[in-house]
């Protein structure tokens, strides 16, 4: 158990619809990241934040946003969602949020878009 | 752009005799890399680290080795267990690209035989 908690495990949704993917870091970490692992791209970074402040972006649509709250938990929404975006959405944490930090990662949500 | 490659997408090791992985990188600004092994269903594990100042690190079973003029990595499983079997990312982050984003390989699925 990392410690980093995700929820829900599985979604199913249709396509155009919204979701919400909500994820706890450790306790103490103040950095949180997202990541998609889709069947033929493998983990692909999609945002960090660090202490409520975004800071860094990766490949992320403009149709997902996300956010961390001040009590360091952090969203993902995904919004006109389509059928590529059917994946695996790993958030991790770590301490200070630095290149040499080691990032811990939940179980994952599995989203589903019929 | 791969960046990070794991050219090896499987490995099939007797239990008892050595597995090793390996993972070649192009961004000579990465500084510190990661190996994270992960099962079905599951998020990846953190499994050991180098920074790039160092040429090895081992931590029980498993020792890292950096070649920064070959830009290539490997981990060394010694000696394999059949509870090693899973799928096994190597990941590089550099400190200009980005925050704490994380790159990473394909995968590498290594299968350990009783």
């Amino acid at each position: 158990d990392s410690g980093v908690t995700q929820t829900p495990k599985h979604l199913i949704t249709a396509t155009g619809q919204r979701v919400t993917l909500r994820c706890s870091p450790r306790s103490g970490d103040l950095s949180v990241y997202w990541y998609q692992q889709s069947l033929d791209q493998g983990l692909q970074f999609l945002i960090q934040y660090y202490n409520g402040e975004e800071r860094a972006k990766g490949n992320i649509l403009e149709r997902f946003s996300a956010q961390q709250f001040p009590d360091l938990h952090s969203e993902l929404n995904l919004s006109s969602l389509e059928l590529g975006d059917s994946a695996l959405y790993f958030c991790a944490s770590s301490f200070r949020g630095a290149s040499t930090d080691t990032q811990y990662f939940g179980p994952g949500t599995r989203l589903t878009v019929l | 752009d791969q960046q990070v490659k794991q050219n090896s997408p499987s490995l099939s090791v007797q239990e008892g005799r050595i597995s090793i992985l390996n993972c070649d990188y192009t961004n000579s600004m990465f500084d510190y890399f990661l190996w994270y092994k992960k099962y079905p269903a599951e998020g990846p594990t953190f499994l050991i680290s180098i920074s790039s100042i160092k040429d090895k690190n081992e931590d029980g079973r498993f020792t890292v080795f950096l070649n920064k003029s070959a830009k290539h990595l490997s981990l060394h499983i010694v000696p394999s267990q059949p509870g090693d079997s899973a799928v096994y990312f190597c990941a590089a982050s550099a400190p200009r690209v980005g925050g704490g984003k994380l790159i990473f390989g394909q995968g590498t699925e290594l299968s350990v035989k009783p």
